[in-house]
């Protein structure tokens, strides 16, 4: 079982829909947690970070976290062609000597059609 | 402020040459990563440096070293190049949560 783990897609929704990305991972102890976004041949960019149990809301993207379940999710509310690109979900470990160290999924590929 | 800038963009190498890509910071960081990112893999932790001085492995260590010269600067290096290293490198700061990537470099191994 891979740690972290994404439906690779990819996921074609219409402008102005609902995206919604999911996202597993298997060490439970994991306490950080990430979506970046990554554009056809370029680097990834962070989009949201979330802690805690719960929902985080910025600008029109929505985190959620539900540690119990061991369950990340982004919701893209009015999802624009622009939001087209590959959203890796990415977790630290636990662990006092992580560093910072991040395990990522493999990636969805989210196209926004007009 | 050019964040963190790779050098080359792009490489092509014949099986069993050597060569180090290049990565440098200006953000102050005081860790720093490389990754590869292999198609349907996500982004897969090869080295990591806490701190200055310091360097560790990550997931996939096989074929590289690196060395983290200063606060700024952090190599890799492939010293025998397989074409099971063709791939897309990426060096990333971490500045508290946030890591901060680099442009990338495209590898080909032939």
């Amino acid at each position: 079982q891979k740690e972290v783990e994404q439906n690779s897609g990819p996921l074609s929704v219409p402008e102005g829909a609902i995206a919604s990305l999911n996202c597993t991972y298997s060490d439970r102890g994991s306490q950080s947690f990430f979506w970046y976004r990554q554009y056809s041949g370029k680097s990834p960019e962070l989009i949201m970070s979330i802690y805690s149990n719960g929902d985080k809301e910025d600008g029109r993207f929505t985190a959620q976290l539900n540690k119990a379940s061991q369950y990340v999710s982004l919701l893209i509310r009015d999802s624009q062609p622009s939001d087209s690109a590959t959203y890796l979900c990415a977790v630290v470990n636990a662990g006092g000597t992580s560093y910072g160290k991040l395990t990522f999924g493999q990636g969805t590929i989210l196209t926004v059609h007009p | 402020n050019a964040g963190v800038t790779q050098t080359p963009k792009f490489q092509v190498l014949k099986t069993g040459q050597s060569m180090t890509l290049q990565c440098a910071q200006d953000m102050n960081h005081n860790s720093m990563y490389w990754y590869r990112q292999d198609p349907g893999m996500g982004l897969r932790l090869i080295y990591y440096s806490a701190s200055e001085g310091t360097t560790d492995k990550g997931e996939v260590p096989n074929g590289y070293n690196v060395s983290r010269l200063n606060k700024r600067e952090f190599s890799l290096r492939l010293e025998s190049a397989a074409p099971s290293q063709t791939s897309v490198y990426f060096c990333a700061g971490r500045q508290g949560e946030t890591q901060y990537f680099g442009p990338g470099t495209r590898l080909l191994v032939l």
